[in-house]
């Protein structure tokens, strides 16, 4: 059974820094994905990482994928206060799909 | 991106009544869709994996005869929480995928069972 390993679960940044949240797992994944959840929402999709090496970036946000170490990295730079939000990975293997526990990021003044 | 439709939002219900909670690729057909239960501050907690046309696959400790899942076609999906008890109450999130492509959620539902 793949499971998934997200670190740290409660991160506290203050606006303008920057800051990495890791996300390890234990078996091949065939995709590795990000999400944002805000409080009473569902989840929203933020990065899928197909291969090793995969690098994506949207806006403040970029995410990476080293298959070899089984980790993927997700990197905040100069954060705002908008970016305040649980951040899940989760990885799929044979159509079975885990989650991280979730970064609970919260960005102050 | 793709788009999948999950209804009710928000339901409450008496206890020991049933509740079904619809989730519809709208514009794919998806080849297998997950059902995930999520309590407060806590991650998605996977429940069943259906696939179109067959039976689900329950997760060790979810309660088939409880959480009834049927896949009849590649855009719909329904999970039924039958004889519902206030345990059950939680935010219920179904997820859709097409072949090896990503996922896509729905909007969730946040069922209260009163």
């Amino acid at each position: 059974e793949l499971k998934v390993e997200q670190n740290p679960l409660f991160l506290s940044m203050q606006e303008g820094k920057n800051y990495t949240i890791y996300c390890n797992y234990s078996t091949t994944s065939d995709r590795l994905y990000w999400y944002r959840q805000d409080p009473g929402k569902s989840l929203e999709s933020l990065f899928v990482l197909l291969s090793n090496g995969a690098v994506k970036q949207e806006g403040r946000l970029m995410a990476s994928l080293d298959t070899k170490a089984r980790l993927s990295t997700l990197h905040i730079t100069a954060a705002v206060h908008d970016l305040s939000a649980t951040y899940f990975c989760a990885g799929i293997n044979n159509n079975d799909m885990r989650f991280g526990a979730g970064t609970r990021l919260t960005v102050k003044p | 991106g793709a788009v999948v439709s999950q209804h009710p939002s928000r339901v409450i219900c008496k206890s020991g009544t049933s509740v079904k909670i619809e989730c519809r690729s709208l514009d794919f057909q998806a080849t297998t869709m997950f059902w995930y239960r999520q309590f407060p501050k806590q991650s998605l907690m996977l429940m069943a994996t259906s696939n179109e046309g067959s039976k689900a696959t329950y997760e060790q400790g979810v309660e088939k005869d409880k959480f009834l899942i049927n896949h009849a076609s590649l855009t719909l999906s329904t999970l039924t929480v039958t004889s519902a008890h206030p345990e059950d109450s939680s935010f219920y999130i179904c997820s859709a995928v097409q072949g090896s492509s990503e996922a896509f959620f729905g909007q969730g539902t946040r069922l209260t069972v009163v």
